[in-house]
Order: structure tokens, then sequence, then C-alpha cells
């Protein structure tokens, strides 16, 4: 089993949509979460930063953190054709070098 | 402000041939550095990582290893290229303000086929 999963889609959208991204986690010990949106053919970039339990909102985005069921969601209101990416979850152990363990990735494609 | 170059931004090379990709950061000094690799339709596989000169973490056994000759230079070096070894390879650096813990900010990445 995968410390993070991700279903990889692809996901399809009308644009406008509310765009539910999710991940889930098997190790306890995570306590950061962050996600990353890529575009095709780019390095990833840092979109949300979430350290414990409850929401977080920039924007159009919110990122979910439940720690009680192991599950980390991404929220995207009134989507646009730019929001088509591939969105990945991280987490990250206290401690531990910084190192991320990433879900395999959303494919996301919101057509106008 | 912080900024991450990896050259080359492509790379075709035949199997059995060596390879070096270099990646390099601005506007910080000390910074953990990332070696990752990207297969098609994947997530991030971590290959090494480094907290300073000449300190290397491997993660996975395999055909590859890294080096950091300077503070803000990470190398990713094969001796043998096998098929195997393509993908897209991302070198990435964290962040160091600590009210963000274990942020990580990713270069352009390289893109390798191996023929």
């Amino acid at each position: 089993q995968k410390e993070v999963e991700q279903d990889p889609g692809p996901l399809s959208v009308p644009e406008g949509a509310i765009v539910s991204l999710n991940c889930t986690y098997s190790n306890s010990a995570f306590q950061y979460f962050m996600w990353y949106r890529q575009y095709s053919r780019k390095g990833p970039e840092l979109l949300m930063y979430t350290y414990s339990s409850g929401n977080k909102e920039d924007g159009r985005f919110t990122a979910q953190v439940d720690k009680s069921s192991k599950y980390i969601s991404l929220f995207i209101r009134d989507s646009q054709p730019s929001d088509s990416a591939t969105y990945l979850c991280a987490s990250s152990i206290y401690n531990q070098g910084g190192k991320l363990i990433f879900g395999q990735g959303t494919e996301l494609s919101v057509k106008p | 402000s912080q900024t991450i170059h990896q050259w080359p931004a492509t790379l075709v090379q035949p199997v059995g041939s060596p390879l070096s990709l270099e990646c390099t950061v601005e506007g910080t000094s000390n910074p953990n550095l990332y070696w990752y690799r990207q297969a098609a339709g994947r997530g991030l596989q971590l290959l090494f990582y480094s907290v300073g000169i000449g300190q290397i973490s491997s993660e996975v056994p395999q055909n590859l290893s890294a080096s950091r000759p300077q503070d803000r230079q990470f190398i990713l070096s094969s001796k043998k290229l096998l098929l195997s070894d393509s993908g897209f390879y991302l070198c990435a650096w964290r962040g160091q303000d600590l009210s963000f813990p274990d942020t990580q900010y990713f270069g352009p990445g390289t893109r390798l086929t191996v023929l």
C-alpha cells in the first residue's frame, strides 16, 4: 500500500464547476500537507499548504485535512480552463529532512 | 527572491551512455536539495536528497548517483544509462520559512529519453 493514494483520473469538468480532488494517507505521523499544481511538461508549483485538521482558503481554492479519517481534499470553485493541470497531494513528517511523500497526481481538464 | 535552474531542458541519450544533469539554486544559502524522477502519468519518486556540501542520501537503489560539489549546486549522474532511466527529472529546494515547514520548490525539470 502506498503511503499517499490519489485517484489519477483523468477528471473532466465544464467551466464554472466545483472540483473536488482527494487523497488518502496511511501514516498517522504525517503532519504537513500540501497541494501542488503541475502544468504539462513543467515543474510542480506549490498551491496550498495546511498543517492541521480543518480548512484553509485562498481565493477559489480550499484545502481540507481530516486527520481522523486520513483524508486530504482540494476544492476549486468556479473552475477555469486555466485550472487544467495535474494536481499532486504531498505529506511529510516533522524532522525527517523535509522529505515529501507524493500521491500519484490527478489530471484535471476544465472544458470551456 | 529564490530561483532554481535545471539544464538541459530535454535530453535524448542512447542506452549505455553517461548522464549528467545539473541543478543550481540562487537567492538562498545552505538549502536542502532534492532530486525526483517522474515517470509518465506517475507521481514523484524521491531519488536523492542533500542537506549540505558532500552530504547525499539515496532513497532508492538504482543506476544513478548524485553529488553536491557546491552549496547551491546539485548534480545527478549515471555511468551507463538504462531504458528504465527515461523520465522527467526534477530538482527541488526546501523552503526556509519556519512558518511552512517542509515546503519544496521545484525547478523546470529535464525530460530524459533513453533510446
